[in-house]
């Protein structure tokens, strides 16, 4: 069975910094693109950044370019993102999604149930 | 960038056909995926690829793309599809995945 499961997130002030994680477990981990999509309360889906399957190709949301990055460690099936500089509208649930092939990201065909990053001073 | 474009909302009757559109610019030379989410859970894959149903999606749930259009129609409704559902792209002008604004399905 394909499981996803998230931590890191937290409370965290403005400009602060957080290092989320996922874990991989069900699926040949290095054989999946993977990405974070977001969601803030009450909103909807958001892209935030994906990486494929052998990690040297990442791709990330124009808006959110030099504050996350994605990365990923296929020994520990994890993936994980870095974030910096946080502002009030990164309160958000954060998933980690599995695409079905090793490209980037294309469709998403597992998701994990998120973790919640809030941003608040 | 590319935007995709779906109503706020759609209301259908049981037993009757709920049609979600999600537009944009020539979208059916792209491939969508259209995903299912209940209050308090995970998005979750009905449709990949215009039309192909994953494995365990019921077969009332279908998909069609094309000109400007792509549509999720969901025959036989039941009140357990109430849902929001959102359609995506990759879009490869911009190597960027695209959600749209999602659609609330109510169930009358």
């Amino acid at each position: 069975e394909v499981q996803l499961v998230e931590s890191g997130g937290g409370v965290v002030r403005p400009g602060g910094s957080l290092r989320l994680s996922c874990v991989a477990s069900g699926f040949t981990f290095d054989e999946h693109g993977m990405s974070w999509v977001r969601q803030a309360p009450g909103k909807g889906l958001e892209w935030v950044s994906g990486i494929n399957g052998n990690g040297d190709s990442t791709g990330d949301a124009d808006s959110l370019k030099g504050r996350f990055t994605i990365s990923r460690d296929n020994a520990k099936n994890s993936l994980f993102l870095q974030i910096n500089s946080l502002r009030v509208e990164d309160t958000a649930l954060y998933y980690c999604a599995r695409s079905p092939g090793q490209n980037l990201v294309d469709v998403f065909d597992y998701w994990g149930q998120g973790t919640l990053v809030t941003v608040s001073s | 960038s590319y935007v995709l474009t779906q109503p706020p909302s759609v209301s259908v009757a049981p037993l009757q056909t709920a049609r979600i559109p999600c537009g944009g610019n020539n979208i059916g030379s792209q491939s969508v995926h259209w995903y299912q989410q209940k209050p308090g859970q995970a998005p979750v894959l009905v449709i990949s690829y215009d039309s192909d149903r994953p494995s365990g999606i019921p077969e009332r749930f279908s998909g069609s793309n094309s000109g400007n259009t792509a549509t999720l129609t969901i025959s036989r409704v039941e009140a357990g599809d109430e849902a929001d559902y959102y359609c995506q792209v990759w879009d490869s002008g911009s190597d960027h995945v695209v959600f749209g604004g999602g659609t609330k399905l109510t169930v009358l």
